[in-house]
C-alpha cells in the first residue's frame, strides 16, 4: 500500500531531551515536507526536501533540523526540545516538487508533548 | 492581513443541504490552488485541485476568483459524513515551491 509512514505517533518527552521523528515513504517520491500543525493557526512548513540531500527550510524551522540521505526518509530532528514545540507533526509527500508538489499525501501524524 | 484566510466556522448544517465556504488569498501571484479534507485528529486529504474554469467532482464543486482573489468550495445534498474541516491550499511555484494552508473551516453535518 502506498503510504508515508511516521514514528512515533505519540511522545511525551522533557525539554532537553533530544528526540527524532521518522518519516518513510514508499512511493518513490522525490519532494518529502514536514508540518506542524496549532490549534487557530493551521499547517505551518518546517522543512521541505526537492530530493536527495536537498533541503530548505519552512516557516517555521526554528528547533528542526532535516537530513535526507535517502529518497525515502525524512526525518525531523528536535535537538533540544521546548515546550513551544509541542504540537502534531505531518510528514507529507510528492511525486516532485514545484507546481506538483500541491498533491501531497500525508503522514499519519505525531502527536508531541514536551514538558 | 494572513497570506490565506478562512471562516473558522463551524457551520452547522442540515444534512440535504447545500453548504458553501470561501477562503482568501493574499498574494495576487498564487497559480495553484486546492481544497483539503481532514477529519479530527486525522491527516489531511486531498480533496479537489480549483481550476480557473471552475471544476466539479459529484457534489463538490470548487470554483476560482483571480479578481477578488478567493477560491470557493460548494457542497450540495451534505452528507453526514461530511463533517470534517475543509484545509484550503495556496500554492507559490515562483521562486521555490511554497504551500500555504489556511487555518481550515469546520462543517458539522446534522440530522
Amino acid at each position: 500500500e502506498a503510504q508515508v509512514t511516521q514514528n512515533p505517533r505519540y511522545l511525551i518527552t522533557v525539554t532537553g531531551k533530544k528526540l527524532t521523528v521518522t518519516c518513510s515513504q514508499n512511493m518513490n517520491h522525490e519532494y518529502m515536507s514536514w508540518y506542524r500543525q496549532d490549534p487557530g493557526l493551521g499547517l505551518r512548513q518546517i522543512y521541505y526536501s526537492m530530493n536527495v540531500e536537498v533541503t530548505d527550510k519552512g516557516d517555521v524551522p526554528e528547533g528542526y533540523k532535516v537530513s535526507r540521505k535517502e529518497k525515502r526518509n525524512f526525518p525531523l530532528i528536535l535537538e533540544s526540545p521546548s515546550p513551544n514545540q509541542t504540537s502534531l507533526y505531518f510528514c507529507a509527500s510528492s511525486p516532485r516538487g514545484g507546481s506538483g508538489a500541491n498533491v501531497l499525501t500525508f503522514g499519519a501524524g505525531s502527536r508531541l508533548t514536551v514538558l | 492581513r494572513k497570506e490565506v484566510e478562512q471562516d473558522p466556522g463551524p457551520f452547522n448544517v442540515p444534512e440535504g443541504a447545500t453548504v458553501a465556504f470561501n477562503c482568501t488569498y493574499s498574494n495576487s501571484a498564487s497559480q495553484s490552488f486546492f481544497w483539503y479534507r481532514q477529519d479530527c485528529r486525522k491527516e489531511p486529504k486531498l480533496l479537489m485541485s480549483v481550476y480557473s474554469s471552475g471544476n466539479e467532482d459529484g457534489r463538490f464543486t470548487a470554483q476560482l476568483n483571480r479578481a477578488s482573489q478567493y477560491i470557493s468550495l460548494l457542497i450540495r445534498d451534505s452528507k453526514l459524513s461530511d463533517s470534517a474541516t475543509y484545509l484550503c491550499v495556496v500554492v507559490d511555484t515562483g521562486g521555490g515551491n511554497k504551500l500555504t494552508f489556511g487555518t481550515g473551516t469546520q462543517l458539522k453535518v446534522e440530522l
